[in-house]
């Protein structure tokens, strides 16, 4: 089983801030099937970022994803107020699909 | 955005069983890929079954083997979880979500989720 541990746990950012969230793998995901996902209280979570880099559909373009292997990372730029929320990272390289822990952006 | 909804959780005692109920919309049922998700209380996210557009391809995590099973029935557009055996450690909240393959695509589309409590 994949196991992913994201840093860091909470970041505490203004609106206009850039921020960069970490997601490490392990053993690692050699395709780069990883997803970055935005939980936000009273929504349906909502896929930013897929195969580590590739932006999602009608996802602005101050989300970027980075990395391959074990190491990855979305880069929030100009952090904007509909912005906050609990960030996860995925592998969907194998079964079972398993998830990051999370990082907070308050 | 078009979303999938759940339906059918709530308070269970210990040792109950409960299925959830997961609504696709019509346009979204051919071809697509369904799984079942659940977060417990100050817990990550855990994957638990997924199942194939036509029913017949399914598969669970081993931490729910043999209690938990994943179905499609196509003429209401639902894809449910069967939960038996219930023990305090499945309250979470369980959300389905989409996916275009059973494998290497990732989840598209999310539902926001039904609790589910197991408590006496």
């Amino acid at each position: 089983e994949v196991v992913l541990t994201q840093s860091p746990d909470t970041l505490s950012l203004s609106p206009g801030e850039s921020a960069t969230l970490f997601c490490r793998a392990s053993p690692p995901v050699t395709s780069n099937y990883l997803a970055w996902y935005q939980f936000k209280p009273g929504q349906a979570p909502r896929l930013l970022v897929y195969a580590a880099t590739s932006r999602a559909f009608e996802i602005p373009d101050r989300f970027s994803g980075s990395g391959s292997g074990t190491s990855f990372s979305l880069t929030i730029s100009r952090v904007e107020p509909e912005d906050f929320g609990v960030f996860y990272c995925q592998q969907y390289e194998g079964t079972p699909r398993t998830f990051g822990q999370g990082t907070r952006v308050e | 955005q078009a979303q999938l909804v759940e339906s059918g959780g709530g308070v269970v005692q210990p040792g109950g069983s409960l299925r959830l109920s997961c609504r696709v919309p019509s346009f979204m049922s051919q071809y697509s890929v369904f799984h079942w998700v659940r977060q417990a209380p100050g817990k990550g996210l855990e994957w638990l079954a997924v199942i194939s557009f036509d029913g017949k391809k399914a598969s669970s995590a081993d931490s729910v083997k043999g209690r938990f099973t994943i179905s499609r029935d196509s003429s209401k557009n639902t894809v449910d979880l069967q939960m038996t055996r219930l023990s305090a450690d499945d309250t979470a909240i369980y959300s389905c979500a989409k996916s275009s393959t059973m494998a290497t695509s990732p989840f598209d589309h999310w539902g926001q989720g039904t609790l589910v409590t197991v408590s006496s």
